[in-house]
C-alpha cells in the first residue's frame, strides 16, 4: 500500500496568514493526489485534485503544488472559515489512502 | 442538486451484521463510481470501498475485505455496503462518496455512524 506522511499534525496560525501543508507519498503516484477540508460533525470537502486543480467553488487562495513524490498544499491567505482539518489523499492505486491529517487552529 | 444519503448505521454488538444504504440524486447515478469511505471517532479517513458505475470492478480495503460487501442498484440509484461480522474496530462514520476527475470525491454523503459494541 502507498503510505502518506501528511505534516505537520496540527499548527496554529492568524488570519492573513501563510499556511502550508505538505504530503509526501511513498513511492510514485503522478499527479493522483487530492485535498479536501473538514469541520467538525461534516464531510469532507475537495479542495484540490490532481495535485493543482482547484475544485470548482473553492477559493483561489488555495492552491497545491507537486515535486517528485512530494506535495503541497498553501493557503495564501488564512480566513477564519479556513479554520479546520485537511487531508491529502493518494487515488493513484488501490487502496485509496489518506494522510494523517493537519488540524489548522487559530492562534 | 447532487445528494447523497446514507442510512442504516446503528448500534450492534460485535459479530453482527448491518446493511448501509446510500440514496444518490441530481445525478445520473448509472454512471458515476463509487466509494464507501470511514472515520472512527476523532481519527483520520480511511478508505473501505469502491465499486464501478457497471458494478464490474470491486476494491476493499484488506480491514474490510472477507466481512463487507459493496453493492449497487443503478435502478434505485442507491449504494449499499453490506456489513458482517463487525468488531469493534469497525465504529466510525461511514459516508458514501462519488467519484470525481483525478479518482477523487467531490460529493461525500453526510455520514451514518455505526457503533459496534456489547
Amino acid at each position: 500500500d502507498i503510505q502518506m506522511t501528511q505534516s505537520p499534525a496540527s499548527l496554529s496560525a492568524s488570519v492573513g496568514d501563510r499556511v502550508t501543508i505538505t504530503c509526501r507519498a511513498s513511492q510514485s503516484i503522478s499527479i493522483y493526489l487530492n485535498w479536501y477540508q473538514q469541520k467538525p460533525g461534516k464531510a469532507p470537502k475537495l479542495l484540490i485534485y490532481a495535485a493543482s486543480s482547484l475544485q470548482s467553488g473553492v477559493p483561489s487562495r488555495f492552491s497545491g503544488s507537486r515535486s517528485g513524490t512530494d506535495f503541497t498544499l498553501t493557503i495564501s491567505s488564512l480566513q477564519p472559515e479556513d479554520f479546520a482539518t485537511y487531508y491529502c489523499q493518494q487515488s493513484y492505486s488501490y487502496p485509496q489512502t489518506f494522510g494523517q491529517g493537519t488540524k489548522v487552529e487559530i492562534k | 442538486e447532487v445528494q447523497l444519503v446514507e442510512s442504516g448505521g446503528g448500534l450492534v454488538q460485535p459479530g453482527g451484521s448491518l446493511r448501509l444504504s446510500c440514496a444518490a440524486s441530481g445525478f445520473t447515478f448509472s454512471t458515476y463510481n463509487m466509494n464507501w469511505v470511514r472515520q472512527a471517532p476523532g481519527k483520520g479517513l480511511e478508505w473501505v470501498s469502491y465499486i464501478s458505475s457497471s458494478r464490474s470492478t470491486i476494491y476493499y480495503a484488506d480491514s474490510v475485505k472477507g466481512r463487507f460487501t459493496i453493492s449497487r442498484d443503478n435502478a434505485k440509484n442507491s449504494l449499499y455496503l453490506q456489513m458482517n461480522s463487525l468488531r469493534a474496530e469497525d465504529t466510525a462514520v461511514y459516508y458514501c462518496a462519488r467519484e470525481y476527475r483525478s479518482l477523487s470525491a467531490d460529493y461525500w454523503g453526510q455520514g451514518t455512524l455505526v457503533t459496534v459494541s456489547s
